[in-house]
């Protein structure tokens, strides 16, 4: 059983178009990070949110923690075909200190 | 800055073999990580070090065992290579893994192995 659940699982879509990805839990977190991974390659960060309701925008990304802190979203605008990749979200629960991954979005633009 | 490096890229074994996977850093980071991803289950994390000369278990650790003797390395390795641990193998460090406060971590490249 997954302690962090992203979905959907697999997003394939036209260049242009808008998506969101989700990640939900039944866990507190104390702070919640979303990484980009491209074939081949280690994650990278691309944010990390820490209040209950915050918002953060990355250019087209926008990513959104929840009141209580148990999930996610984030919000691509106009997809390019750059923004092809697995997405992770990941989050640090108070009581274990180390991230929990979710198992990742894997997300295909198509020009 | 090279950040974090793993060696080697690509690796097969066979059933029972053993071998050591190496992680290097040069950010002065004190905590590092080992983590496996397999399609569908994300990142997990193996075992992890909060600083030299220390080690930990993380979600998955059998079949594994770590050293960090250096503040830079993290060595990882399988003593009896099984074909459950055919995964692709992630190096991480952080300036810090404190709970309750976000630690970025950094990403090595990866290393593919595959037991037959």
């Amino acid at each position: 059983t997954q302690l962090l659940e992203q979905s959907p699982q697999f997003l394939s879509i036209q260049e242009g178009e808008n998506l969101t990805v989700y990640c939900n839990s039944s866990s507190v977190f104390s702070s919640l990070q979303w990484y980009r991974q491209e074939p081949g390659e280690g994650p990278v960060l691309l944010v990390t949110v820490v209040t209950g309701g915050e918002v953060k925008k990355l250019k087209r990304l926008t990513f959104q923690f929840g009141d209580a802190r148990k999930d996610s979203s984030l919000h691509i605008t106009a997809a390019q075909p750059g923004d092809t990749g697995l997405y992770l979200c990941a989050g640090v629960l108070r009581s274990y200190g180390k991230l929990t991954f979710g198992q990742g979005t894997i997300l295909t633009v198509h020009p | 800055n090279a950040g974090v490096t793993q060696t080697p890229k690509f690796r097969v074994l066979k059933t029972g073999q053993s071998m050591t996977l190496l992680c290097a850093q040069d950010m002065n980071h004190e905590y590092m990580y080992w983590y496996r991803q397999d399609p569908g289950m994300g990142l997990r994390l193996i075992h992890y070090s909060v600083g030299e000369g220390t080690t930990a278990k993380g979600e998955v650790p059998d079949g594994y065992n770590v050293s960090r003797l250096k503040k830079q390395n993290f060595l990882l390795g399988l003593e009896s290579a099984a074909p459950s641990q055919t995964s692709v193998y992630f190096c991480a460090s952080s300036p810090h893994g404190r709970g309750g406060s976000y630690n970025e971590q950094f990403f090595g490249p990866g290393t593919r192995l595959t037991v037959l």
